[in-house]
Order: C-alpha cells, then sequence, then structure tokens
C-alpha cells in the first residue's frame, strides 16, 4: 500500500460529460501529480501541485483541470470527454518539490463510451 | 519527442538468470534517475534510483547502473524470480534543473518464466 489514494477505481461515462477523479496523497506529502496511461502508452504528465499551487503543466488538454485543496488532497476535472480519454489516471505524491520518489496511487480507470 | 526511452517492450528471461533491461534519456538536463515496477491493477511500485554522481546503485537483488556520456541506464535483477515478472518504467527527473516531474519510458514488461 502506497498510501496514496485514488477515487473511483473505475468509471464508465459517455462522451461529452464531465468526470472529477479523486486523489488523497501519503499523509505529510505536499506534491501531488497526475499522469495518464493510455494504451500502450508510457505514463504521460499532466500536471503537479505543491502545496496548493500549481507548479508545472505537462500534456494536458484544455478540457482537462485540477486542483489542490488546502487538505492537500487533488481532484482532476475532465470534461467534454472524447472516446480518446479512455486511459488510465494515476496520481503520486511526493514530500518535496523535486519529484524525486513519487510515490502512486492504483489509479482511475476511465472508460468513455 | 521521447525523452525516455525504453526500445525493448519485452524482455523473457529463465528464472535464475540475469534480467537485463535497459533504458536511453535525450535531455542532458536529467540528473535524477529511477526504476518503477507495475503490475496489473495496480500503480507502478518505486524500485531503485540513481543520482547522476553515481554510476551504480544497488538494492539487494537489483542494481541500476548509469553511464552519463552514453546517457543510458541499466535496471539487472539477479537472480530473476517469477515474482518479477511485471512492467518495468524507467523514468527520469531535473532535481537540481528546475524540480522537472518525472519523465517515463513507455515500459518493458518483463516475464521470467520458472
Amino acid at each position: 500500500d502506497s498510501g496514496v489514494t485514488q477515487t473511483p477505481k473505475h468509471l464508465i461515462t459517455a462522451t461529452g460529460q464531465r468526470v472529477t477523479l479523486r486523489c488523497s496523497p501519503r499523509s505529510g506529502d505536499l506534491s501531488v501529480y497526475w499522469y495518464q496511461q493510455s494504451l500502450d502508452q508510457g505514463l504521460q504528465f499532466l500536471i503537479h501541485y505543491y502545496n496548493g499551487e500549481e507548479r508545472a503543466k505537462g500534456n494536458i488538454l484544455e478540457r482537462f483541470s485540477a486542483q489542490q485543496f488546502p487538505d492537500l488532497h487533488s481532484e482532476l476535472n475532465l470534461s467534454s470527454l472524447e472516446l480518446g480519454d479512455s486511459a488510465l489516471y494515476f496520481c503520486a505524491s511526493s514530500g518535496a518539490v523535486g519529484n524525486t520518489e513519487a510515490f502512486f496511487g492504483q489509479g482511475t480507470r476511465l472508460t468513455v463510451v | 519527442d521521447q525523452q525516455v526511452k525504453q526500445n525493448s517492450p519485452s524482455l523473457s528471461v529463465q528464472e535464475g538468470r540475469i534480467s537485463i533491461l535497459n533504458c536511453d534519456y535525450t535531455n542532458s538536463m536529467f540528473d535524477y534517475f529511477l526504476w518503477y515496477k507495475k503490475y496489473p491493477a495496480e500503480g507502478p511500485t518505486f524500485l531503485i534510483s540513481i543520482s547522476s554522481i553515481k554510476d551504480k546503485n544497488e538494492d539487494g537483488r537489483f542494481t541500476v547502473f548509469l553511464n552519463k556520456s552514453a546517457k543510458h541506464l541499466s535496471l539487472h535483477i539477479v537472480p530473476s524470480q517469477p515474482g518479477d515478472s511485471a512492467v518495468y518504467f524507467c523514468a527520469a527527473s531535473g532535481v537540481h534543473s528546475g524540480n522537472t516531474p518525472l519523465v517515463f519510458g513507455k515500459g518493458t514488461r518483463l516475464s521470467v518464466i520458472a
């Protein structure tokens, strides 16, 4: 158990809809990262938050947004969903701003139909 | 443009033998490298890491080697066990150059045959 909790584990939704994925980092970790893993792809970095502030953006679509709350949990919002958004979405946390050993949650498998 | 490349999608090794997984990177700003292991339906699990000031780091059966001039690292698993069968991801970061997030390769699926 990495200590990082993601909910829900599975999500099936229709095209055009909006969903919210939730992540609770390890106790004490201030950094939260979101990654997307599509079929046959590696983990693509989406966005990084540190103590409530956005620190870095990767290949995140404009239809996607995230935030980190005062209690350090984070949410990833995906809107106007398309079939191609079907993927595994992972959240990771670490104790430092420098992303050294990040600990990953079990992921949310999103299926857009 | 892939900054971290794992050119072997899969690898099969006999139990007890050595498994060698390779990784190449292109960004000279990377100075911290990690290997993660992933089982199906689970998140990646941190395995071992190495800083660019070292060329080798060992942890039990796992050793990571770094060749900075070639921008190449490898993970050696000796002896390989059936429980090592998983997807292994190489990742890199620029810890001392702007705190860049981890950049991952596409992974290598290791199968250890009993």
